[in-house]
């Protein structure tokens, strides 16, 4: 079973704007993973952020974890028209469980 | 670097036959490959752990005796669909451990698999 519930399920913007994407899980974890899935293709690793941090910045990505609340973010900024793709959510040391996933268009 | 490789990318066959997938890691030795399974606007779905030089294990309600895998180096894992049929189509996606645990996977870029 899935046990990162992601929000929202899908989102279209305009390129330039930010797109924000939010992930709650149920148990604790020891790391949290986002990672971008392009159509057909496989999954592309975005960044891990541990459970002793708040906040990750990679480019033109931020995420942010809330250990109390069980919950993760992932804001794109500056959204682009190569941004389109699915974001998924992931916890687990060893084997993933993935959250459903955002499937993010931005158009040109 | 942390490359994967995974073949065929796309299949299409007959019910009833076998189709055996490859998944490599090809320029690092991988403790741990992952099989997951996707079917299309949802997420993936995690099928088996895989260690090299023993036994794959499975998840729950996937059938170790339908989907073989084998781990017979550190650097490749198969996965054979064994008398494929219609219900078994799907999109197929390894990924690769690199060390220890807490640390990102590498994926594959997938296999689409369907079966007529």
């Amino acid at each position: 079973s899935q046990q990162g519930e992601e929000d929202p399920q899908a989102l279209s913007i305009q390129e330039g704007e930010n797109a924000t994407m939010n992930c709650s899980y149920k148990t604790s974890i020891n790391n949290l993973q986002w990672y971008r899935q392009n159509s057909g293709r496989g999954l592309v690793h975005l960044i891990l952020i541990r459970s002793n941090e708040r906040e990750k910045h990679s480019g033109r990505l931020r995420v942010t974890l809330d250990t109390s609340k069980k919950s993760s973010s992932l804001l794109i900024t500056a959204s682009r028209a190569a941004d389109t793709a699915s974001y998924f959510c992931a916890k687990g040391a060893d084997m993933l469980t993935f959250g459903g996933g955002t499937r993010l268009m931005v158009k040109p | 670097g942390a490359v994967v490789s995974q073949h065929p990318s796309w299949v299409i066959c007959k019910s009833g036959t076998s189709v055996k997938i490859e998944c490599r890691s090809l320029d690092f030795q991988a403790t741990t490959m992952f099989w997951y399974r996707q079917f299309p606007k949802q997420s993936l779905m995690l099928m088996a752990t895989s260690n090299e030089g023993s036994k794959a294990t499975y998840e729950q309600g996937v059938e170790k005796d339908k989907f073989l895998i084998n781990h017979a180096s550190l650097t490749l894992s198969t996965l054979t669909v064994t008398s494929a049929h219609p219900e078994d189509s799907s999109f197929y996606i390894c990924s690769a451990l690199r060390g220890p645990i807490n640390q990102p996977q590498h994926f594959g870029d997938g296999t689409r698999l369907s079966i007529l």
